[in-house]
């Protein structure tokens, strides 16, 4: 089964500044997806970021970024010029190419300080 | 669009009672899936369904009945609530699984508690 790892339950950073979020997967898969969901208080899941395990190309989304290491099955997501309104809950997920079971990690509490 | 659909937002039960969470979805997505969040956990998959009249159980099953007659809604019942299915659920939908758009879109949750 596949499992997704988040290290860090919780991180802060100062507001404008840059911060690096952790996560690494276990599968024996080769075509699969990997996704960044933000969760603020209101608890809506938020869909921040995709990479397609095929590309070798980092995914970028305006001021997130990933870095994807396939061969070390880790899955970071950097947030540049931190802002307040990035203050949530931050999951790490991971899909098999050929359904859409997705497993989730356990989160990080991310605070960006003013 | 409305997107993904929940409802109530909120439930309290006493233990051994049933009830049915709710979910609709109108972008015509095959794949619907029911989570429950627990603290320090993340999203856990109970159900799935690939399409209309098409079920089957994710991670954690037990306790939950889930059945698909039409594409759109996808409801989630709790047979006998216990005390451990306190929670919060989600309800999601997507493309299919071979769509290179493929991404998972989130209802806002039902927050239960069973006392």
């Amino acid at each position: 089964a596949q499992t997704v790892t988040q290290s860090q339950p919780e991180m802060s950073v100062q507001e404008a500044e840059t911060v690096t979020l952790s996560c690494t997967y276990d599968t024996s898969e080769s075509n699969y997806y990997l996704f960044w969901y933000k969760q603020p208080p209101s608890r809506q899941m938020i869909l921040v970021i995709r990479q397609e395990a095929y590309k070798q190309q980092n995914a970028t989304e305006n001021r997130f970024s990933v870095n994807f290491q396939k061969a070390a099955k880790s899955f970071s997501l950097k947030i540049s010029d931190s802002q307040l309104g990035d203050t949530a809950m931050y999951f790490c997920a991971f899909m098999k190419q050929d359904n859409n079971d997705m497993r989730f990690g356990a989160g990080t509490r991310l605070t960006v300080k003013p | 669009n409305a997107g993904v659909t929940q409802t109530p937002k909120f439930q309290v039960l006493k233990t051994g009672q049933s009830m049915t969470l709710q979910c609709a979805q109108d972008m015509n997505h095959e794949y619907m899936s029911w989570y429950r969040q627990d603290p320090g956990m993340g999203l856990r998959l109970i159900h799935y369904s690939v399409g209309a009249g098409i079920t089957d159980q994710g991670e954690v099953p037990n306790g939950y009945n889930v059945s698909r007659s039409t594409t759109e809604d996808f409801p989630l019942r709790l047979l006998s609530a216990a005390p451990s299915q306190t929670s919060v659920y989600f309800c999601a939908s997507s493309y299919t699984p071979r769509d290179p758009r493929n991404e998972q879109f989130f209802g806002p949750g039902t927050r239960l508690t069973v006392l």
